[in-house]
């Protein structure tokens, strides 16, 4: 059974700080995709990482794959108030390809202040 | 395109109600799944359909139908519902070749 798990799942930041989103998964995947959810909204795609060693940068995220050791991280850079939000990964089911079936992690919120 | 669009956007049910949490797109996905997600515990998987005419189980499939007659429709049936299935559900899509899983808006249901 896959299980992925987010850490931290409460993130407070100052803004201007760098901090990492950790996600770990417990088998062989697919696809590792982050999201971003804002409070009574659906889920944002960030990024979609299908590699190992695979590396994605919109703005100040920044987003890596590390399939060896099952560990993605996402990292944010200058915090600023408006990346407030919680970030989900998810992670495609193991056995071949995914259809479409995503396993999340708990999510991780996140809360950028002055 | 407008996507993936579900309806109600909110509903209030009585335990034992039974309704449709209506879920279309309109990619030509063959893929397609439904989510619920509560507090704390991230989405999980109800069920999804890889096609039409083709549905499985998810990790929590249970008081929850499905069926998939069209490749643009993947409705949800709730047949008697339950308090714990107060939840915001999510419908999903994606190409098989495609790597973007898309979600719906989302729907709001509350069962007293």
């Amino acid at each position: 059974e896959l299980k992925v798990e987010q850490n931290p799942l409460f993130l407070s930041m100052q803004e201007g700080k760098n901090y990492t989103i950790y996600c770990n998964y417990s088998t062989t995947s697919d696809r590792l995709y982050w999201y971003r959810q804002d409070p009574g909204k659906s889920l944002e795609s960030l990024f979609v990482l299908l590699s190992n060693g695979a590396v994605k940068q919109e703005g100040r995220l920044m987003a890596s794959l590390d399939t060896k050791a099952r560990l993605s991280t996402l990292h944010i850079t200058a915090a600023v108030h408006d990346l407030s939000a919680t970030y989900f990964c998810a992670v495609g089911n193991a056995g071949g390809t995914s259809y479409g079936k995503l396993t999340f992690g708990q999510g991780t919120i996140l809360t950028v202040h002055p | 395109n407008a996507g993936v669009t579900q309806t109600p956007k909110f509903q209030v049910l009585k335990t034992g109600q039974s309704m449709t949490l209506q879920c279309a797109q309109d990619m030509n996905h063959e893929y397609m799944s439904w989510y619920r997600q509560d507090p704390g515990m991230g989405l999980r998987l109800i069920h999804y359909s890889v096609g039409a005419g083709i549905t499985d189980q998810g990790e929590v499939p249970n008081g929850y139908n499905v069926s998939r007659s069209t490749t643009e429709d993947f409705p949800l049936r709730l047949l008697s519902a339950a308090p714990s299935q107060t939840s915001v559900y999510f419908c999903a899509s994606r190409s098989p070749g495609g790597h973007e899983q898309y979600f719906g808006p989302g729907t709001r249901l509350t069962v007293t």
